[in-house]
């Protein structure tokens, strides 16, 4: 059983382009979480998706960010015209629900807006 | 709202040490789940541990204790024996018990204490 897996793992881009990341869960693991960490803190939630449905977004999702997991599977995290602000590591957790409250996450994207 | 705080920001400790990771959190709630995670310096968070609400009992895993008090809010960690591989940022969080269909079970976690351990 293969863990969370995202990629890229790191980006560089100018401020204004846009990015996409994407997120493969542990196969199976129906809870899709996103979360954001800057340095020196610990991670923030962004939004959570129940299979293919979105179901929470936290107010730090403003209108540039946009998500999606398809089919329920794979999720892609979009930002659009990026900001210096939006450097962080970007991290994606999976679990199964109900049961399971554990997350397991994936190693994270590290993106850098210069 | 939740909050989790992690008072200690760094601790030094040289190896074979014992240390305690403190975390104190808020809730309004009156069924949860403690975390404690781990983040070495690879940058993936490890899950460690979970804790119910509802089960106050002390857990040993090898090296690693857990200190679950709920008259003081607080769930800390300490590391027995402390060995280089130790090092690392560790995370307490706190999430909602799911409640059909309220709560995703997202976590709120704490700044994070920086471990070093010196040889």
């Amino acid at each position: 059983d293969t863990g969370v897996s995202q990629d890229p793992r790191h980006k560089i881009t100018k401020r204004g382009q846009n990015v996409t990341f994407r997120c493969d869960p542990i196969s199976e693991h129906n809870r899709l979480y996103w979360y954001r960490q800057t340095l020196g803190q610990g991670p923030e939630f962004l939004t959570y998706f129940q299979n293919e449905a979105q179901l929470e977004k936290s107010r730090l999702l403003s209108d540039r960010f946009s998500a999606e997991r398809p089919k329920g599977s794979f999720s892609t995290l979009e930002i659009q015209r990026t900001e210096q602000g939006d450097s962080a590591m970007y991290l994606c957790a999976s679990s199964l629900r109900p049961d399971s409250y554990e997350q397991y996450f994936g190693p994270g994207t590290r993106l850098t807006v210069t | 709202a939740q909050k989790v705080t992690q008072a200690q920001t760094e601790i030094s400790v040289v190896e074979k040490e014992d240390v305690t990771l403190d975390c104190v959190y808020e809730t309004r709630d009156t069924t949860y789940y403690l975390f404690w995670y781990k983040q070495p310096p690879s940058g993936e968070l490890v899950f460690l541990i979970r804790r119910n609400s509802f089960d106050e009992q002390n857990e040993i895993s090898g090296r690693y204790s857990w200190n679950f008090q709920k008259s003081t809010s607080s769930f800390n960690f300490t590391i027995t024996a402390s060995q280089v591989v130790d090092s690392a940022v560790y995370f307490c969080a706190l999430s909602e018990a799911y409640a059909g269909g309220t709560s995703y079970g997202k976590l709120t976690f704490g700044q994070g204490t920086i471990l070093t351990v010196h040889p």
